[in-house]
């Protein structure tokens, strides 16, 4: 089945600079990718999520990039601030669609001020 | 108002006995899923519904049992419980079987 391997684990970056999170996958039918926002003590947040035909999406000083070559996902926060602390995940599902995402471990990301 | 509701938000159970969690959602989707957050597994897919029809089930236990009574709900039934149950469940729905949006969870500890 499908594996996604997120990287890196923990992530400090002072505000204002960027954070860029890395996931790779392992299935070439993968056609769906997102990521997720996790607050402490709080559920998922959608915050993008791109079909396999797009290579790049931007939204609200995040970026979403793939690489289906590969097969590398990845999310840049742009000018981070201490209120995107929080846990990031990405999550990916198959063409053969049943809406099972497989989800990555997970990023801790830390913004200081 | 929150579109997707959990209840109840903490449960506390005895190894062996049997819960309900319940999931509502108001945004007028028509596939709901469940995911259980642990230590061990970060974020684990559990079943999807499609339609009220199950679309997927990657539990390997039959104690996990979900139940679509309205095109809204969907609760998951967890029988003879276990200490290793004990982790977050999170109900999530979309309107077609991409944008998954999720609930704020039931944390369950089985003791």
């Amino acid at each position: 089945g499908e594996q996604v391997e997120q990287r890196p684990p923990h992530l400090s970056v002072r505000e204002g600079d960027s954070a860029i999170i890395i996931c790779t996958y392992t299935d070439s039918a993968t056609a769906y990718f997102s990521w997720y926002k996790q607050e402490a003590g709080a559920g998922l947040q959608l915050l993008m999520s791109v079909l396999s035909n797009v290579d790049r999406k931007e939204e609200q000083g995040l970026t979403v990039l793939l690489n289906k070559k590969d097969k590398r996902l990845s999310l840049n926060l742009t000018a981070a601030h201490p209120g995107d602390s929080a846990v990031y995940f990405c999550a990916v599902s198959a063409v053969t669609n049943t809406g099972k995402l497989t989800f990555g471990d997970g990023t801790v990301l830390t913004v200081k001020p | 108002d929150p579109k997707i509701i959990q209840k109840p938000k903490y449960l506390v159970a005895v190894t062996g006995s049997e819960k309900i969690l319940i999931c509502e959602q108001y945004l007028g989707h028509n596939a709901m899923y469940w995911y259980r957050q642990s230590a061990k597994k970060p974020l684990e897919f559990m079943f999807s519904y499609s339609y009220q029809k199950l679309m997927d089930n990657q539990t390997a236990s039959s104690r996990f049992q979900p139940q679509s009574s309205k095109k809204n709900h969907l609760d998951l039934q967890i029988t003879a419980l276990k200490p290793d149950d004990s982790a977050t469940y999170f109900c999530a729905s979309s309107q077609d079987l991409y944008e998954q949006y999720f609930g704020p969870g039931t944390r369950l500890t089985v003791l």
